[in-house]
């Protein structure tokens, strides 16, 4: 088990353009979540999916983000339209049974420009 | 709404030394979950401890220990017998009901030789 996979690890984009992010989770965990980190901040929630059914959406998740899970494996998040607010650390992570806490993967860095 | 706070935005202890990290939550809640991730420099971020609310019992995970004070909703994690990898930033979290973990700003540890 190689743990949670997020590619790319750092994306450069110019304002306006659409990016698109990876996560493969494990392949044992049937949950997945989508969290934003900014400096000096800690993790906030955007989404969460079981299975490929996206549950739980924050209202941080404008109607520019769109997440999906096909066949419940690996999720993408796009981001359209991109704007310098969107510069953050986009953190990915699994689990089988939340009560017992996440695996996170190691991130990907967007930089908007 | 749920909030997590740590007071501490960094802190420091000798290598070998003991240090404890606070966290503060607000909750009407008597069923929930806590927990203290670690995030190395550049690096994913790990579970190091979490507790049940209705357990009395402290947790412990080797040298990493808590000390829950439900009824002041209080949360501190000890750190034993410091060593370098210790160093990274801290992050509480909790969570109840829904699956997502509600986060605070993170304490950042350094450890000196």
């Amino acid at each position: 088990d190689t743990g949670v996979s997020q590619n790319p690890r750092h994306k450069i984009t110019k304002r306006g353009q659409n990016v698109t992010f990876r996560c493969d989770p494990i392949s044992e965990h049937n949950r997945l979540y989508w969290y934003r980190q900014t400096l000096g901040q800690g993790p906030e929630f955007l989404t969460y999916f079981q299975n490929e059914a996206q549950l739980e959406k924050s209202r941080l998740l404008s109607d520019r983000f769109s997440a999906e899970r096909p066949k419940g494996s690996f999720s993408t998040l796009e981001i359209q339209r991109t704007e310098q607010g969107d510069s953050a650390m986009y953190l990915c992570a699994s689990s089988l049974v939340s009560n017992y806490g996440y695996t996170f993967g190691s991130g990907t860095r967007l930089t908007v420009v | 709404a749920q909030t997590v706070t740590q007071s501490q935005p960094e802190m420091s202890v000798q290598e070998a030394e003991t240090v404890t990290l606070s966290c503060t939550y607000d909750t009407s809640e008597s069923d929930y979950y806590l927990f203290w991730y670690k995030q190395p420099p550049s690096r994913q971020m790990i579970l190091v401890i979490r507790q049940e609310a209705y357990k009395q019992q402290n947790a412990t995970e080797n040298r990493f220990s808590v000390n829950f004070q439900k009824a002041a909703k209080s949360f501190s994690l000890k750190i034993s017998d410091s060593q370098l990898g210790d160093a990274a930033m801290y992050f509480c979290a909790y969570k109840w009901g829904s699956e997502k973990l509600v986060f605070g700003k993170g304490t950042k540890l350094t450890v000196n030789p």
